[in-house]
């Protein structure tokens, strides 16, 4: 069955510092890839996305790449900043309808 | 645009007491999602919900837990009896079911609290 695996949290890092999130999937076929992101109190939103094998998703600052041949989805972000600190999540869905959540990671970003 | 919307946002309760939480996903959309979010299980799928008809309701605990989707723009989940350890955000998300490229999109979720 599909899978994701998230870095542990939390990840705590000073402002204007570089992020990495890692994150690694196992599916069949050519899954879709996803970011989404919670902030404290609300429901997850989308960040990013990326439908094939070498897309970069982009927004806000953040990047991710659809690595096939590493199984791959990091999440960068060059200069993270307070208003960052969140909990992220990614995400797969396959050829059908569910997605497939990793278990979050949570941001901290001190001034 | 309008998103996912809930309602309650909060619902605090004593157990024992019948919860009905309810789901407007966005319009257009044809799939619906119903997801329980914890600090110990993190963030479950309870059911979701394809043309109105449930697809895969292997996430919900147990027979105290029901969903119906009536119609294409509106969806309950129900607690009956409502249990201390149900306490949790419920969230509904919505989507279109036929593109694999296309997200869900969530609501605000509902923080229950049974006493």
């Amino acid at each position: 069955g599909n899978s994701v695996t998230q870095m542990e949290g939390p990840v705590t890092l000073s402002e204007e510092a570089f992020l990495t999130i890692n994150c690694t999937y196992t599916a069949t076929g050519y899954p879709s890839l996803f970011w989404y992101v919670q902030y404290p109190g609300e429901g997850l939103q989308l960040l990013l996305k990326a439908t094939k094998a070498d897309d970069k998703g982009s927004n806000k600052g953040f990047e991710a790449t659809y690595r096939k041949e590493t199984t791959s989805f990091h999440l960068e972000k060059g200069s993270v900043q307070v208003s960052d600190s969140a909990v992220y999540f990614c995400a797969l869905r396959g050829g059908g309808n569910k997605l497939t959540f990793g278990t979050g990671t949570q941001l901290k970003v001190e001034l | 645009d309008a998103g996912v919307i809930q309602s309650p946002r909060h619902e605090v309760t004593e157990m024992g007491q019948e919860v009905t939480l309810r789901c407007k996903p966005i319009s257009g959309h044809n799939s619906l999602f119903w997801y329980r979010q914890t600090m110990m299980r993190g963030l479950e799928l309870l059911i979701y919900f394809n043309n109105n008809v449930p697809i895969d309701d292997s996430g919900m605990p147990e027979d105290r837990f029901s969903a119906k989707m009536p119609n294409a723009s509106f969806s309950t989940l129900k607690i009956q009896p409502s249990e201390p350890r149900d306490s949790a955000v419920y969230f509904c998300a919505s989507s279109f079911s036929s593109e694999k490229n296309q997200p869900q999109h969530f609501g605000d979720g509902t923080r229950l609290s049974i006493l």
